[in-house]
């Protein structure tokens, strides 16, 4: 049973350019969570995500950041035209429909460096 | 605003000893969680203690929660070289207040803990 898996591992982009993060989740884990990551810093909440439902998204920025987690395939966090200041590590998490907010299942994270 | 603040920063210990952490949050809370960051990874579960409960153990972790004073403590007894780590709590605050606010945890910045051979 695998656990939380996310692709790339590194991301490297130029100011400008467009990043997209995946996270697949658990097997039978219908509950999808981005957090950003600092460095020194704990893990700041971005968005929670069901299955083609966006449940909430009070921790991303309004503009230039959007996810999504469609029916089929892994749920994306995009960032379009990125800056320095989105360089961070980008960690996903997954819980199962009873466990919400209970028991999180991390990734082992995107680092994303933007030049 | 932070949630939750780990206490201390940072933590060097020997080899069998025992460490303590402690969080402090600011909010009505459904439970409090701890969880474990190793260097360049994700973060791991380690532990749960709801509201209602007082003192929870697993293993070599004790976890205590007094809601009066909002804070939560993390003892590792007899540690190894493997505990080092950073040490993270997480509370979930989901539906005590409407209007809003994130339906995830949130977590506080850590405890860096280092346990020397």
């Amino acid at each position: 049973n695998a656990g939380v898996m996310q692709n790339p591992r590194h991301l490297v982009r130029r100011r400008g350019q467009e990043a997209r993060l995946r996270c697949s989740p658990m097997k039978g884990h219908s509950h999808v969570y981005w957090y950003r990551q600092l460095p020194e810093e704990g893990l700041k909440f971005m968005v929670y995500l069901q299955k083609e439902n966006i449940i909430d998204e009070s921790g991303m920025p309004k503009e230039r950041f959007s996810a999504e987690f469609p029916k089929e395939g892994p749920s994306i966090l995009r960032i379009q035209q990125v800056v320095r200041g989105d360089s961070a590590a980008y960690f996903c998490a997954s819980s199962p429909p009873s466990r919400v907010n209970e028991k999180l299942f991390f990734g082992s994270g995107t680092q994303l460096s933007v030049l | 605003s932070q949630q939750g603040e780990e206490d201390p920063q940072a933590l060097s210990i020997q080899e069998g000893e025992n460490a303590t952490m402690n969080c402090s949050y600011k909010t009505s809370i459904n439970n409090l969680q701890w969880y474990r960051q190793n260097s360049g990874r994700g973060l791991v579960h380690l532990i749960l203690i709801r509201s209602n409960e007082r003192e929870k153990h697993s293993g070599r972790l004790r976890v205590t929660l007094d809601t009066s004073k909002k804070s939560s403590s993390l003892l590792i007894t007899a540690s190894r070289a493997a505990d080092t780590a950073s040490y993270f709590c997480a509370t979930d605050a989901t539906a005590m207040y409407s209007g809003g606010g994130a339906d995830g945890l949130t977590f506080g910045k850590g405890t860096h803990l280092i346990i020397q051979p």
